[in-house]
């Protein structure tokens, strides 16, 4: 069954940093990874869709990459600003979505 | 991205009651959703997946004759949960897309079982 992990669980970053998330999964066998946000109680809005074929994906201040065969991918965000913080969770899928626990960061002005 | 709406935003309801949660496609057409239930700090729980005019299909302990999956059209599916108790109390979301291409969440619904 595919796992799918997010290091760190948590991030504290001063406003202006450029800031890594990871996600790691088991099963190399993904049609596409999609990473998203998510505020708190809200639903998910997505931010990059990454598809098996390429190696990454860039919105504006966002960058994500992915390496199939060694199972990772990165979020990539530069310049943080308070309004990104959130909960960011990837998911990975193959038969069906598999989630990561998310990451959560907060932005200190 | 396509948008998805979902209603009601919030319910709260007593045990034993039955509450209906409506997912729809505001802007394009899918025939497959997924409906997913999330509990505090932690991540995504797939429940079932739909196909528009058949059978849901469920995820290894989520039970079916509980929630209740209509797939009615290719912009509307409902789940129904049946007879509420305070366990069942948790974000839903739901989503439409493919696993080969983006998904497309909902907004969420917030159930409280009293």
């Amino acid at each position: 069954k595919q796992e799918v992990t997010q290091i760190p669980a948590a991030l504290s970053v001063p406003e202006g940093e450029n800031l890594v998330l990871n996600c790691s999964f088991t099963d190399s066998a993904i049609y596409n990874l999609q990473w998203f946000r998510q505020d708190p109680g809200k639903g998910l809005t997505s931010l990059l869709l990454i598809q098996s074929s390429q190696r990454e994906q860039t919105s504006g201040r966002l960058n994500a990459s992915l390496d199939k065969s060694s199972g990772r991918s990165t979020l990539y965000i530069a310049a943080s600003q308070p309004g990104d913080s959130a909960t960011y969770l990837c998911a990975v899928s193959g038969n069906q979505f598999y989630f990561g626990t998310g990451t959560s960061l907060t932005v200190i002005p | 991205g396509a948008v998805v709406s979902q209603h009601p935003s919030r319910v709260i309801c007593k045990s034993g009651t039955s509450v209906k949660i409506e997912c729809r496609s505001l802007d394009f057409q899918a025939t497959t959703m997924f409906w997913y239930r999330q509990f505090p700090k932690k991540s995504l729980m797939l429940m079932a997946t739909s196909n528009e005019g058949s059978k849901a299909t469920y995820e290894q302990g989520v039970e079916k004759d509980k929630f209740l999956i209509n797939h009615a059209s290719l912009t509307l599916s409902t789940l129904t949960v049946t007879s509420a108790h305070p366990e069942d109390s948790s974000f839903y979301i739901c989503s439409f897309g493919t696993v080969y291409n983006e998904q497309f969440f909902g907004p969420g619904t917030r159930l409280t079982v009293l």
